[in-house]
């Protein structure tokens, strides 16, 4: 089955960039989905299809994806991103859902 | 708006079977696929499977088949998760959520239902 890995932990001052990677076998030829997750809370959808946000979603959430690596870039880091994140897939062969395993996002 | 609202806490003994809904509002329920993810404490998503609302077919996380059954109502617009032989590990927060992409099991999920927490104990 197709496996995503993220790194456990980033962490990223106020006002920085941070960057949160998912890596896969040739993940840029899939499409990759973004999820942000607050304590206690559903996740939200943050980046979809690579690099499309939703409506409400501020532009300092982006995307990329090439290679084997996808990364979702969060610019000028408020407190209030501070949340667990998550890449997801779809594998068509398996025809399943594919999540990473999260990444922690601290704001220092 | 559009909106998911899920059945509420579960408490079951090991052994036992749970069946959680997710009642769909504000959109047309039978043209998008609804997926079941879930959370176990302290832990990341887990996709365990997804139901087409229009015809009914299914498909299932291999770590799941023949112990969960998805099911749907298009009278009321909700949807089943039903999870049986249930085991401590099966602890978890069940999310419902609603595929993007109309008619279409791939792409992201765009509504999520607020989560049900099922506990597992004897």
């Amino acid at each position: 089955s197709y496996v995503l890995t993220q790194p456990p932990s980033v962490s990223v001052a106020p006002g920085q960039t941070a960057r949160i990677t998912c890596g896969g076998n040739n993940i840029g030829s899939k499409s990759v989905h973004w999820y942000q997750q607050k304590p206690g809370q559903a996740p939200v959808l943050v980046v979809y299809d690579d690099s499309d946000r939703p409506s409400g979603i501020p532009e300092r959430f982006s995307g990329s994806n090439s290679g084997n690596t996808a990364t979702l870039t969060i610019s000028r880091v408020e407190a209030g991103d501070e949340a667990d994140y998550y890449c997801q897939v779809w594998d068509s062969s398996s025809d399943h859902q594919v999540f990473g395993g999260g990444t922690k996002l601290t704001v220092l | 708006q559009v909106q998911l609202v899920q059945s509420g806490a579960e408490v079951k003994k090991p052994g036992a079977s749970v069946k959680v809904s997710c009642k769909a509002s504000g959109y047309t329920f039978t043209s998008y696929y609804m997926h079941w993810v879930r959370q176990a404490p302290g832990q990341g998503l887990e996709w365990m499977g997804i139901i087409n609302p229009s015809g009914g077919s299914t498909s299932y996380a291999q770590k799941f088949q023949g112990r969960v059954t998805m099911t749907r109502d298009t009278s009321t617009s909700t949807v089943y998760m039903e999870l049986s032989s249930l085991r401590s590990e099966d602890t978890a927060v069940y999310y419902c959520a609603r595929g993007v992409v109309p008619a279409a099991p791939l792409g992201a999920f765009d509504i999520w239902g607020q989560g049900t927490m099922v506990t597992v104990s004897s």
